[in-house]
């Protein structure tokens, strides 16, 4: 069974740009789960969707916004970037929504803006 | 909210034992995962805890004691590749049970 996998691995922006982050959950796998990770702060959570349905929405601004689709595929944006946009974002999908369930986690966009 | 707190670093030697402990604050406590992070790569799903008491699974083990709100990982006959960023999570009841981690614990593994 293949792993998540995010789109694209690394990327560079520059102040005011806007992005689109892309991840495919593992087959079978309803929810994904963004995340945004730095040295400062660690991993903290962005957003959840299920069946296209956003669940639950962690304490980030307007600017980040994400969609799911009826595959189960996610996207995720960040209009007007800034400088401490720059991350890791991970995505992790279960098979079901809810933290009880193991996450398995894709590999990551590392985001520079510049 | 969720209060997780972790030591940032910690160093041991090949084929020790070391314990990373893992405190929360929270209310509606569902239970507690332990990730091992290695650098430049995703977290990768080592334990979930719900009820007190002690798991083993190989050469890592994970303990919860939900009175105290405490947790530990263990790592027995360690290998240089344990090097790595071991992150505690805490999942709360209610709405969508999305869990909150900590900062994780930076093992640094020497011979």
């Amino acid at each position: 069974k293949a792993g998540v996998t995010q789109t694209p691995r690394y990327l560079i922006k520059t102040r005011g740009q806007q992005v689109t982050l892309s991840c495919s959950p593992i087959s079978g796998h309803r929810s994904v789960s963004w995340y945004q990770q730095t040295p400062g702060q660690g991993l903290q959570f962005l957003f959840e969707y299920f069946s296209e349905t956003q669940r639950n929405k962690g304490n980030f601004p307007g600017r980040f916004s994400g969609r799911q689709f009826s595959n189960s595929r996610s996207e995720m944006n960040v209009s007007t970037l800034e400088l401490g946009d720059s991350a890791l974002y991970l995505c992790a999908s279960s098979s079901a929504s809810g933290g009880a369930q193991e996450q398995f986690f894709g590999p990551g966009t590392r985001l520079t803006v510049l | 909210g969720q209060n997780i707190d972790q030591p940032t670093e910690m160093t041991a030697t090949e084929g020790a034992i070391v314990q990373i402990n893992c405190t929360y604050q929270t209310s509606g406590f569902n239970g507690l995962f332990w990730y091992q992070q290695h650098a430049g790569e995703a977290p990768t799903f080592l334990s979930y805890n719900v009820l007190d008491g002690l798991e083993e699974k190989g050469r890592f083990s994970s303990f919860l004691s939900r009175s105290k709100g405490y947790s530990y990982l263990l790592l027995k006959e360690l290998q240089m590749k344990d090097s790595a960023s071991y992150l505690c999570a805490v999942s709360v009841s209610g709405g969508s049970y999305i869990p909150t981690f900590g900062r994780g614990t930076s093992l640094i593994v020497h011979p």
